[in-house]
């Protein structure tokens, strides 16, 4: 099964109201990372958050490690926040990335 | 100013040949990394380096081989192109290759295969 799960898959807010974006995961992750893919494919990283609260601007980030959980809330959102976010995991056995479906996130204003 | 530079953008080859992916990054980084995203598909891990030496090959094709000519490169070669392998390829970096340290990506290259 898909070790990186993200929901929902896709979500259309008014400019203005917050996003809720979650991912769990199957397996132990020694590293979490948010991730913003443009309509043009560019991917950004937003956050690297294994475990913890983090916050970038709008951005904040809860992982709950033992509960293989985490979630990206975007406060007051932005056309310009239109876009696919990706969660990705590494494993402690080989480090690489490994990602999830995606949730595709429209802002309209 | 680009931290990890990605050549070319956009890549059009015809089925049976053969091209190559070039990728620098400017980050002082010791491991590098390729992914590959498919059409409607989740990004996938192909191969990792550290200190230039292969670290992990999730690749089953040897029709894709990964070349490191200076710490810094990370190029991708392609034989015997398929239209399968039409896909956006994501170069990426990370201060090391074992630990969880945030990987940093390139633009990509978009391959299209005929």
């Amino acid at each position: 099964g898909q070790q990186v799960q993200q929901s929902p898959a896709s979500l259309v807010l008014q400019e203005g109201e917050n996003a809720e974006l979650q991912c769990n995961f199957s397996s132990t992750a020694t590293q979490l990372q948010w991730f913003y893919q443009s309509p043009g494919g560019s991917l950004v990283s937003l956050l690297s958050n294994p475990s913890g609260t983090k916050h970038t601007g709008r951005l904040t980030s809860t992982t709950v490690t033992k509960e293989r959980r985490s979630s990206l809330h975007i406060s007051s959102s932005q056309t310009t926040d239109s876009g696919t976010y990706l969660c990705a995991i590494a494993k402690r056995s080989n480090y690489q990335l490994i990602w999830g479906s995606g949730t595709k996130l429209i802002i309209k204003p | 100013d680009p931290k990890i530079i990605q050549k070319p953008k956009y890549l059009v080859a015809v089925t049976g040949s053969e091209k190559i992916l070039i990728c620098e990054q400017y980050l002082g980084h010791n491991a590098m990394y390729w992914y590959r995203q498919s059409a409607k598909k989740p990004l996938e891990f192909m191969f990792s380096y550290s200190y230039q030496k292969l670290m992990d090959n999730q690749t089953a094709s040897s029709r894709f081989q990964p070349q490191s000519s200076k710490k810094n490169h990370l190029d991708l070669q392609i034989t015997a192109l398929k239209p399968d392998d039409s896909a956006t390829y994501f170069c990426a970096s990370s201060q090391e290759g074992q630990g969880a340290y945030e990987q940093y990506f390139g633009p990509g290259t978009r391959l299209t295969v005929l």
